[in-house]
């Protein structure tokens, strides 16, 4: 069953700005992870977040999670070019690992 | 390099020919499982791993068969492939003894005609 749903579906930015999206999930959860993926190519794992964790940074990227709320959103920071890619939101519930339909992410240069 | 192979990258094959994608890391990992990946739908899980010789379903699991002989292999097997079994196929592995996520294979396109 899909978890996590994602918004927007699709993201277009110019290259230097942020880019915001919101993932929204149903049940309880272990930890919530973020991927990112490359046209077609395997899922890279950029950032996870415990349930008991509100805020967490990795480089350019801000992943903050509401539990009462059941909701996360990942924040790129000055955005590149190499940036564009599908970002997931999954969930984690005792390994079993739900995913969104994720949000595409064009950065124009 | 700590990876996940998966092989074959590509696969067309026809309805009924029994076939096997390979998946294997070399992490130690634990955890296993695979996934697929349609249009619109997300990656849906098909079938899980905790360990060697404990396998159980997810949430897709019609179709498919799955083994964990030995901790690093996890293959996934389609008895008799239907092309609503055409997808792309992902393969993942974790530990519950790190700290990050999950670690995917470059994927399995398989088209069944």
């Amino acid at each position: 069953s899909q978890q996590g749903e994602e918004d927007p579906q699709a993201l277009s930015i110019q290259e230097g700005e942020n880019a915001t999206m919101n993932c929204s999930y149903k049940t309880s959860i272990n930890n919530l992870q973020w991927y990112r993926q490359n046209s077609g190519r395997g899922l890279v794992h950029l950032i996870l977040i415990r349930s008991n964790e509100r805020e967490k940074h990795s480089g350019r990227l801000r992943v903050t999670l509401d539990t009462s709320k059941k909701s996360s959103s990942l924040l790129i920071t000055a955005s590149r070019a190499a940036d564009t890619a599908s970002y997931f939101c999954a969930t984690d519930q005792s390994y079993k690992l739900s995913f969104g339909a994720g949000t595409t992410v064009t950065v124009r240069a | 390099e700590a990876q996940v192979t998966q092989n074959p990258r590509y696969l067309i094959t026809v309805t009924g020919k029994k076939l096997t994608v390979t998946c294997s890391q070399n992490m130690n990992h634990e955890y296993m499982s695979w996934y697929r990946q349609d249009p619109g739908l997300g990656l849906r899980q098909i079938y899980y791993s905790m360990n060697v010789e404990v396998t159980d379903k997810g949430d897709v699991p019609e179709g498919y068969k799955v083994s964990r002989k030995e901790k690093r292999n996890f293959p996934l097997i389609l008895e008799s492939p239907s092309p609503n079994q055409t997808s792309l196929y992902f393969c993942a592995s974790s530990s519950p003894l790190e700290s990050g996520g999950y670690t995917f294979g470059s994927g399995t396109r398989l088209t069944v005609v």
